[in-house]
């Protein structure tokens, strides 16, 4: 079963403007969260990350907000740059687990 | 500071032949070890994960398998591929789990087709 979604296939927005990418999980387990960037024929690089505990974690231009009551997590990158064109993952994991459940990826195209 | 490698980079294989793509952790020891696969367009897919030597778990029954030799070794194999194994294959590694974070790291991936 697919325990993390990330219901947009794809994304484009202007250079400046904010991009806000999706993701929904379904396991009440989860207890952390975290976004991975990914380019084409790499691997994917981690990017940010929240604790259940908080509802939001900022870091430079990204920043992620986590709902636990809608299960829904976002990640907003402000400004967009074109060099944020990529792929990118949502994942979850859960306190008593080794492994981490991704999203099917959004990919995000800034234009210039 | 830890590094990941894995190689190789491309591979393209006919069917029916074998396969060993092989990731190496350094800086690290003890580290939960992981194999992923992401086919054409798709999210990736965690196939195998290992908390030490010889212990593999196996996620989806495929016509792959896993193994952990050494602590910071873990080897992907295949007796005979099929053509619907073509795609790219990940490896990464993560500290032990504990309150707080959980963060995998990547190698930069084998693109493996499949003819």
């Amino acid at each position: 079963d697919q325990q993390v979604k990330q219901n947009s296939p794809s994304l484009s927005v202007q250079e400046g403007r904010i991009s806000i990418l999706n993701c929904d999980y379904t396991n009440s387990m989860f207890d952390y969260f975290l976004w991975y960037k990914k380019y084409p024929a790499e691997g994917p690089t981690f990017l940010i990350s929240i604790s259940s505990i908080k509802d939001k974690n900022e870091d430079g231009r990204f920043t992620v907000f986590l709902n636990k009551s809608a299960k829904h997590l976002s990640l907003h990158i402000v400004p967009s740059q074109p060099g944020d064109s990529a792929v990118y993952f949502c994942a979850a994991s859960a306190y008593n687990n080794n492994d981490m459940r991704f999203g099917a990826g959004t990919r995000l195209t800034v234009k210039p | 500071s830890q590094t990941i490698h894995q190689w190789p980079a491309t591979l393209v294989q006919p069917v029916g032949s074998p396969l060993s793509l092989e990731c190496t952790v350094e800086g690290t020891s003890n580290p939960n070890l992981y194999w992923y696969r992401q086919a054409a367009g798709r999210g990736l897919q965690l196939l195998f994960y290992s908390i030490g030597i010889d212990q593999i778990s196996s996620e989806v029954p495929q016509n792959l398998s896993a193994s952990r030799p050494q602590d910071r070794q873990f080897i992907l194999s295949s007796k005979k591929l099929l053509l619907s194994d073509s795609g790219f294959y990940l490896c990464a590694w993560s500290v032990k789990r504990g309150r707080g974070k959980n963060i995998q790291y990547f190698g930069a991936g084998t693109r493996l087709s499949v003819l």
